[in-house]
């Protein structure tokens, strides 16, 4: 059974490119929390989805950021016209259930570098 | 307002001694979590609690719910547990709560031979 998968590990854009970056969550799950690590800063929540759903996105910059989980296939975390402050880990974790009493199993990160 | 603190910030320690690390959070939780990151690498989650204490091998987590404290020690230390030790919850929200976590800063453990 896979752990929560994202990609690229690595992801390198010029100013004003757009960033995708994708998560598939741990087999069964259905639950998708992204989270970034702005650099010496500590990780901060951006958006919760439910399959097909955006349940929470109340960390999530009101521009630029979009966030997808369609019913087939990885969850999407889409950032248009990106800037230099945009560059960080940007973490998934995936749970079973929704609920705060539930375990979260992270994924490797994604580190994007603006130029 | 919804605060996670961690302490102490960074921690120096030789291989064998006994380590601890301290997370106190505001208001009400569900869980606390206790989380591991290697440098540029991913997050690991170690425990999740909401009551009592918790063991695995050299880890043992505490929490005290009334106080709204958790600990994490770390039995005879060694150089392969440097990392950055991060506590996090998932507060109660007007009687609802799912599966957000809110950080606390982290700790940095660096475990000297």
């Amino acid at each position: 059974n896979a752990g929560v998968m994202q990609n690229p590990r690595h992801l390198v854009r010029r100013r004003g490119q757009e960033a995708r970056l994708r998560c598939s969550p741990m087999k069964g799950h259905s639950h998708v929390y992204w989270y970034r690590q702005l650099p010496e800063e500590g990780l901060k929540f951006m958006v919760y989805l439910q399959k097909e759903n955006i349940i929470d996105e109340s960390g999530m910059p009101k521009e630029r950021f979009s966030a997808e989980f369609p019913k087939e296939g990885p969850s999407i975390l889409r950032i248009q016209q990106v800037v230099r402050g945009d560059s960080a880990a940007y973490f998934c974790a995936s749970s079973l259930y929704g609920g705060g009493n539930t375990e979260a199993f992270f994924g490797q990160g994604t580190r994007l570098t603006v130029v | 307002k919804n605060e996670v603190e961690q302490s102490p910030q960074n921690l120096t320690a030789q291989e064998g001694e006994f380590i601890t690390i301290n997370c106190s959070y505001s208001v009400g939780i569900s869980a606390l979590h206790w989380l591991q990151q290697h440098p540029g690498g991913g997050i690991v989650s170690l425990f999740m609690l909401s009551s009592g204490k918790k063991k695995h091998g050299r880890l043992i987590a505490t929490i005290n719910i009334q106080e709204k404290h958790s600990s994490l020690h770390i039995t005879a230390s060694h150089p392969r547990d440097s990392a950055v030790y991060i506590c996090a919850v998932s507060f109660n929200a007007g009687g609802t709560s799912y599966g957000k976590l809110t950080f606390g800063q982290g700790t940095i453990l660096t475990v000297h031979p």
